[in-house]
């Protein structure tokens, strides 16, 4: 799996929208790129994925440079529940019994 | 729907005594997973099972036992614990089609004195 480089930590304002970025420049081609977060004290929680197209839900946007070395996650409007460590993963999709490589992931405040 | 539930939430043990963590999913999924956090650091994998009765090794397996009775259940044994044992347990489940979408519990602290 590629190795990603995310900032240690960032601040937001609740109610604006945070932009998480997310290095991955050896990604090969048929390599996913996921967002997890952890809340503290609990499990990891899958947010969104995406291989080249821009992805969105509920939760976030993901958006993929077109040479697919780096990616940026968008949480719309910043809540203070969202503070939390947040992932950045690179793997390929499906493959059966794989892990999840977590990184140091960036840490993010949700400030009032 | 409860998820992925793991008991106990929070266990103090004495260097040398065993113990059993045990997972339960209720998603139907065949994919379940071990993870110890250690602080600062991200989820390492211990072991894993793709069906009942199947498991696997993870990274760090040593010191642990897995087993999968149940699609339902998977339980991680410590035979006799060490400090270096001292960490949070995660447990995850996903279906086969998608292990790259893994649904965690809350973990378990354990703390080996």
């Amino acid at each position: 799996d590629a190795k990603t480089t995310q900032p240690p930590s960032m601040d937001c304002a609740e109610g604006r929208a945070a932009n998480l970025p997310c290095n991955h420049s050896t990604i090969s081609g048929n390599e996913y790129v996921y967002w997890y977060r952890q809340i503290h004290s609990q499990g990891p929680q899958y947010i969104i994925h995406g291989l080249k197209n821009n992805e969105t839900n509920e939760m976030a946007s993901l958006i993929i440079t077109e040479d697919r070395k780096s990616s940026t996650l968008i949480l719309p409007h910043a809540t203070l529940r969202d503070t939390a460590v947040y992932y950045c993963i690179v793997r390929v999709d499906k493959a059966a019994g794989n892990k999840l490589t977590f990184g140091g992931g960036t840490r993010v405040l949700v400030k009032p | 729907n409860a998820g992925v539930t793991q008991t106990p939430k929070f266990r103090v043990l004495k260097t040398g005594q065993s113990m059993t963590l045990l997972c339960a999913q209720d998603m139907n999924h065949e994919y379940m997973y071990w993870y110890r956090q250690d602080p600062g650091m991200g989820l390492r994998l211990i072991h894993y099972s793709v069906g009942e009765g199947t498991t696997a090794k993870g990274e760090v397996p040593d010191g642990y036992n897995v087993s999968r009775l149940k699609k339902q259940n998977f339980l991680l044994g410590l035979e006799s614990a060490a400090p270096s044992q001292t960490s949070v347990y995660f447990c995850a489940s996903s279906s086969s089609g998608r292990a790259d979408i893994q649904y965690f519990g809350a973990g378990t602290r354990l703390s080996v004195l």
